[in-house]
């Protein structure tokens, strides 16, 4: 059963525009919803995180919406440049488990053309 | 400087043998955490190290599967009599925190390269 579930699965950009990405969850113990950007060969880093108690966060060209009632996050990446082309991962933890265990999405991988 | 390293980067393992794979955490990191990602997927969670503590196990998906930390550093992740199944990139990762004091204040937790087992 998947519990974060992420669309699209690849997403093609062109420099400059505005690049979503969706996730939807189920489990409503979640509290806690960071997005993760990988880069080939690489491990996963932290780009933003947020908590139910805002409905959006910003952080430089990377905004977190978040619906609670909807059990919905995006991340959306203004002004996308190249060096965006990543794959980027949604992912939720529940407060239950100390926030020890993070439930990632699928990714979507991202491409921006010059 | 560093990050957490991990090693080996790239193992292939014959069908039934038993692998070792190491994580170097960064120094002083009081959390640890081992993920699995097969290819194409997301990451996932495998077993969670407080110190030296093993405290959450639940995503081992087999008992050929054990992880240690015995001195809250370094930690080494087993994979016995492997399964091709058992192919993917090994993550571990490290905070200087608690998980939960993490999620509160924002804080990362700090992924490693990975190693990269396949079984033939």
């Amino acid at each position: 059963q998947q519990q974060v579930k992420q669309s699209p699965q690849s997403l093609i950009v062109q420099k400059g525009g505005i690049s979503i990405i969706n996730c939807a969850y189920e489990n409503t113990a979640f509290d806690y919803f960071p997005w993760y950007q990988q880069f080939p060969g690489k491990g996963p880093a932290l780009l933003i995180a947020i908590r139910p108690d805002v409905s959006e966060k910003k952080e430089g060209r990377f905004t977190i919406s978040f619906n609670k009632s909807a059990k919905q996050f995006s991340l959306h990446i203004m002004d996308s440049q190249p060096g965006d082309s990543a794959t980027y991962f949604c992912a939720a933890s529940p407060s239950n488990s100390g926030y020890s265990t993070l439930t990632f999405g699928k990714g979507t991988m991202l491409l921006v053309s010059p | 400087g560093a990050g957490v390293s991990q090693s080996p980067r790239y193992k292939v393992a014959k069908r039934g043998q038993d692998v070792a794979l190491r994580c170097d955490p960064i120094s002083g990191h009081v959390s640890l955490f081992w993920y699995q990602q097969a290819l194409g997927q997301g990451p996932e969670f495998l077993t969670y190290f407080q110190n030296e503590a093993q405290l959450d196990k639940s995503g081992l998906p087999s008992d050929r599967f054990f992880a240690e930390r015995p001195e809250g550093s370094v930690s080494t992740l087993k994979i016995q009599r492997t399964q091709q199944e058992d192919s993917a990139v090994y993550l571990c990762a490290s905070s200087p925190l608690v998980p939960y004091e993490g999620a509160l204040s924002g804080n990362t937790i700090y992924f490693g390269e990975g190693s990269w087992l396949t079984v033939v």
